[in-house]
């Protein structure tokens, strides 16, 4: 059965401290983003990967880091540098760019 | 910059009722996309617009490309209580078209 896990669901932070989102995906998709979502309000870009070993900064960036080692795994790290974490992350894959989007069921970062 | 926005934010109606979310963008937009998040979950695509002036239907949901092709709508003929949940639309990203700039959504609340 094809989809995107993320892990883990929840998640908690404390100050200072980095921490990694794991996102998934056997789709064979080329494409992954990684969004942030704060209640209430729509879907922000922090990174996307159209293929392995190249990504590129979205909207909101900084605080962030990502990888792309092999085609199914898209792990996001949320360094001690982004102040305000708090949030729902969600990761996507799509089979190209520009295509529409596959989303998992996300993870929910706080701080402890 | 690019902005996409969308109208209303929150909209309540008694079961049986239309409803309709409009999405505006300052942009020329190569296509939209719709997506809709239930309460709790993640996004979900619902379908992709392409051409100006395009209308697509899914059973109750009406699609609508605008002819200059910086606007859509989303229209649900007799509401249920299953169509719950937050309507986003999606376009390419101006200068960055492999990435998508989201609107805000319609939250739509469905009274029984």
């Amino acid at each position: 059965d094809g989809g995107i896990t993320q892990s883990p669901k929840y998640l908690f932070r404390k100050e200072g401290q980095n921490v990694t989102l794991s996102c998934e995906q056997n789709l064979n998709h080329d494409a992954m983003y990684w969004y942030r979502q704060d209640p209430g309000q729509g879907l922000r870009l922090i990174y996307y990967s159209q293929i392995v070993n190249d990504f590129q900064k979205g909207d909101i960036a900084e605080g962030y880091s990502v990888s792309r080692e092999k085609k199914e795994s898209f792990p996001l790290t949320v360094t001690s540098a982004q102040k305000n974490p708090t949030a729902f992350y969600l990761c996507a894959s799509s089979r190209i760019s520009n295509q529409p989007q596959h989303f998992g069921d996300g993870t929910r970062l706080s701080i402890l | 910059g690019q902005q996409v926005m969308q109208i209303p934010q929150y909209q309540h109606v008694q079961e049986g009722e239309d409803f309709t979310t409009y999405c505006n963008s300052s942009t020329t937009l190569s296509n939209i996309q719709w997506y809709k998040q239930r309460p709790g979950g993640h996004p979900v695509f619902l379908i992709q617009l392409v051409k100006s002036g395009e209308v697509k239907k899914q059973k109750r949901l009406t699609f609508q490309f605008g002819e200059a092709k910086k606007n859509s709508s989303l229209h649900i003929t007799a509401t249920q209580t299953t169509d719950v949940g937050t309507y986003f639309c999606a376009g390419p990203k101006e200068n960055a078209g492999n990435m998508l700039t989201f609107g805000g959504g319609t939250r739509l609340m469905v009274k029984p």
